[in-house]
């Protein structure tokens, strides 16, 4: 079955502080990728997606996240983080020949100080 | 532009009881989803409507159960609450054809004691 992991369950930033955050998917086909940010007490938003093309993707608010396939990854990445970005983090899989079912990590929670 | 809206917004059940979850896609959408978010976890996928009919299912009991209608708009079903069903309903329609792109809902707060 396919799963998604995200191994930074929490993470505590400064402001200004550079980001990473780490996705890993199992499936051996072909995958559409995104992530998903939820502010507190807002929904869930689409940040952004791969489906084909360019693996480095480029979404709202400054992230980006690079699709490396022979490592099953798509991690997230913000050169400066701002206060305003803390909230909660998805990483989600849907398989290429079916992109119904949206598969979620369990999400890492950014906190990010002044 | 509305986007995804779902209603109630908070509901307290008791064990054994029904409910009913309602939600009306963003306009231009034709497919909605139903997942379940219970705390500390991501979405887990729970049934997609299109087209008036379940489209695919995720590991859920019969319990669960859906309905979408001409409008496009969707109920989800719970029968025989129990504690676990407590959680965060999401529902997130999209349009079928080209990049099929989920948008999500605030949410429906299911407690059920």
């Amino acid at each position: 079955a396919q799963s998604v992991s995200q191994h930074n369950h929490h993470v505590i930033l400064s402001e200004a502080a550079s980001l990473e955050l780490g996705c890993n998917y199992s499936y051996g086909g072909t995958v559409n990728l995104f992530w998903y940010v939820q502010y507190p007490g807002q929904h869930l938003q689409l940040l952004l997606k791969y489906f084909s093309g360019d693996p480095l993707v480029k979404g709202i608010k400054g992230f980006e996240a690079e699709f490396i396939k022979s490592k099953f990854s798509f991690n997230l990445r913000k050169p400066s983080v701002q206060w305003s970005d803390t909230a909660e983090y998805f990483c989600a899989v849907t398989p290429s020949y079916n992109t119904d079912k949206l598969i979620f990590g369990t999400g890492t929670r950014l906190q990010v100080f002044p | 532009d509305a986007g995804v809206t779902q209603s109630p917004t908070h509901l307290i059940k008791t064990r054994g009881q029904q409910v009913t979850l309602r939600c009306s896609p963003k306009s231009g959408h034709d497919t909605v989803s139903w997942y379940q978010q219970a705390l500390g976890q991501g979405p887990q996928f729970i049934f997609q409507y299109y087209e008036e009919e379940e489209r695919q299912r995720g590991n859920f009991p019969d319990r669960f159960s859906g309905h979408q209608f001409p409008n496009y708009s969707s109920e989800l079903n719970v029968n025989a609450l129990l504690l676990g069903d407590s959680a965060l309903y999401l529902c997130a329609s999209s349009r079928t054809s080209g990049e099929s792109v989920q948008f999500f809902g605030p949410g429906t707060r299911l407690t059920v004691l």
